[in-house]
């Protein structure tokens, strides 16, 4: 099984600052035949189902708002929120979808400083 | 406009059977690279990916479940079903289902609001 590891597990930002969340694969889930990587993630608001928020590493899902973006590839991706809003807080999880079993991170929490 | 929901029982007995269904709206499970999945997650821990049936009846497991688990579509109702046999207390959590559009892309982009299952006697 492909391990998905987070970090940190919470994290906390003030208003209007960046805040970067890690992701660690055990194996690449870059795929050099379409040149992507399948590695996704995702936003939970407490009490409602996660939302898509990025797939292949990079794309955003449409009607995210551009302040987030996802980056890397094979083994090491970001998830980056360029100016952090209150809306934003809630656990992100990343997930790879290289090879079954699909697996999801721990997920880290962020919280306003 | 996509949606699904997820039903079942909210309190199982261990070793009992659940069957949790999926009814869904928006899409067809004929259409070509269109799947529905099943993930859990167990209160104030992480998710948990569980099985996956696409369009064409191609079923995907997780190891983990050990066979305890079945999923099977019916499309002339637009519901999708897990079934999950010698339910034990570790099994509570809330099941989501979720959509994904492409076979080799699975990435749920709609997810059902979950349904809680307890397992205690």
């Amino acid at each position: 099984d492909i391990v998905v590891t987070q970090s940190p597990d919470s994290l906390a930002v003030s208003l209007g600052e960046r805040a970067t969340i890690n992701c660690k694969s055990s194996q690449s889930v870059f795929s050099s035949s379409n040149n992507k990587n399948y590695l996704a993630w995702y936003q939970q608001k407490p009490g409602q189902p996660p939302k898509g928020l990025i797939y292949w590493a990079s794309t955003r899902e449409s009607g995210v708002p551009d302040r987030f973006s996802g980056s890397g590839s094979g083994t090491d991706f970001t998830l980056t929120i360029s100016s952090l809003q209150a809306e934003d807080v809630a656990v992100y999880y990343c997930h790879q979808y290289y090879g079954s079993p699909y697996t999801f991170g721990q997920g880290t929490r962020l919280e306003i400083k | 406009q996509i949606t699904l929901k997820e039903s079942g029982p909210t309190l199982v007995k261990p070793t009992q059977t659940l069957m949790l269904t999926c009814t869904f709206s928006g899409f067809s499970l004929t259409s070509s690279g269109v799947g529905v999945g099943w993930i859990r997650q167990p209160p104030g821990k992480a998710l948990e990916w569980l099985a996956l049936i696409y369009w064409n009846g191609e079923k995907r497991y997780s190891p983990s479940l050990e066979n305890r688990h079945t999923i099977t579509k019916d499309t002339s109702k637009n519901q999708v079903v897990l079934t999950m046999t010698n339910l034990d207390p570790v099994d509570t959590a809330t099941y989501y289902c979720a959509h994904t559009e492409e076979h080799w892309r699975v990435y749920f982009d709609y997810w059902g609001q979950g349904t809680l299952v307890t397992v205690s006697s």
